[in-house]
């Protein structure tokens, strides 16, 4: 089964606009971390935003905020104000336990293309 | 100053052959991993190494050889090159705890004809 979950392959946003980014994810470890990278096309993977299980409040970073909802599963990246150097793959990522030797699992990636 | 930097960036190669790509962190982090990105952009764990140790070692053909010299290299050496491993490998590195992001390399995007 999928550990973690982006749905959607591809997405499309004006210029200036918000856009979320979907991830789900599945542990049964209480304590986990999330990720989010871009990769441009350029191709180097560039840390966005970090959030523990076990933190209270969401994550921000800039124009880049993290829609943290443990009972659902999901750690939805928002990006506010969208700019043509957003377009990139985005990927969500887990961090699970020392069982796992901490291993970064990682989604599928969503295409993020911005339109002027 | 780069953080991770592996080498080289490109590599065509011919099928057989036996390549290497290098791999040095000078962030003082003490886990290190070898990534296979496919053509779909799916990312895959090959290797992990921690303080030089081996611990994790996913289902890689065995002709993939990692090696770390010390805790600041992983290089990974790849014998008998074949059309199917054409891909970006990433080199990261990261402090092996669980709240910590893991830092890339600019990745080698091999292509073997």
């Amino acid at each position: 089964a999928q550990k973690i979950t982006q749905t959607q392959p591809g997405m499309f946003v004006q210029e200036k606009e918000a856009v979320t980014l979907d991830c789900t994810y599945d542990t049964s470890d209480p304590s986990y971390g999330l990720f989010w990278y871009k990769q441009p096309s350029s191709g180097e993977m560039i840390f966005l935003i970090y959030q523990g299980s076990y933190d209270q409040q969401n994550a921000t970073e800039g124009r880049y905020s993290l829609n943290f909802q443990k009972a659902r599963k999901s750690a939805n990246l928002v990006i506010s104000a969208s700019q043509l150097g957003d377009s990139a793959m985005y990927f969500c990522a887990m961090r699970e336990s020392p069982d796992s030797n901490y291993q970064l699992i990682w989604g599928a990636g969503t295409k993020l293309i911005i339109k002027p | 100053d780069t953080a991770v930097s592996q080498t080289p960036k490109y590599l065509v190669t011919q099928m057989g052959n036996d390549k290497s790509i290098k791999c040095e962190q000078n962030l003082g982090h003490d886990t290190m991993y070898w990534y296979k990105q496919d053509s779909k952009k799916f990312l895959k764990i090959m290797f992990s190494y921690n303080n030089k140790e081996l611990i994790i070692n996913e289902t890689v053909p065995n002709r993939f050889s990692p090696k770390s010299p010390d805790k600041a290299h992983l290089n990974l050496h790849i014998n008998s090159l074949e059309l199917g491993d054409s891909a970006v490998y990433f080199c990261a590195s990261s402090w092996g705890r669980q709240n910590t992001e893991a830092f890339f390399g600019q990745g080698t995007r091999l292509t073997v004809v």
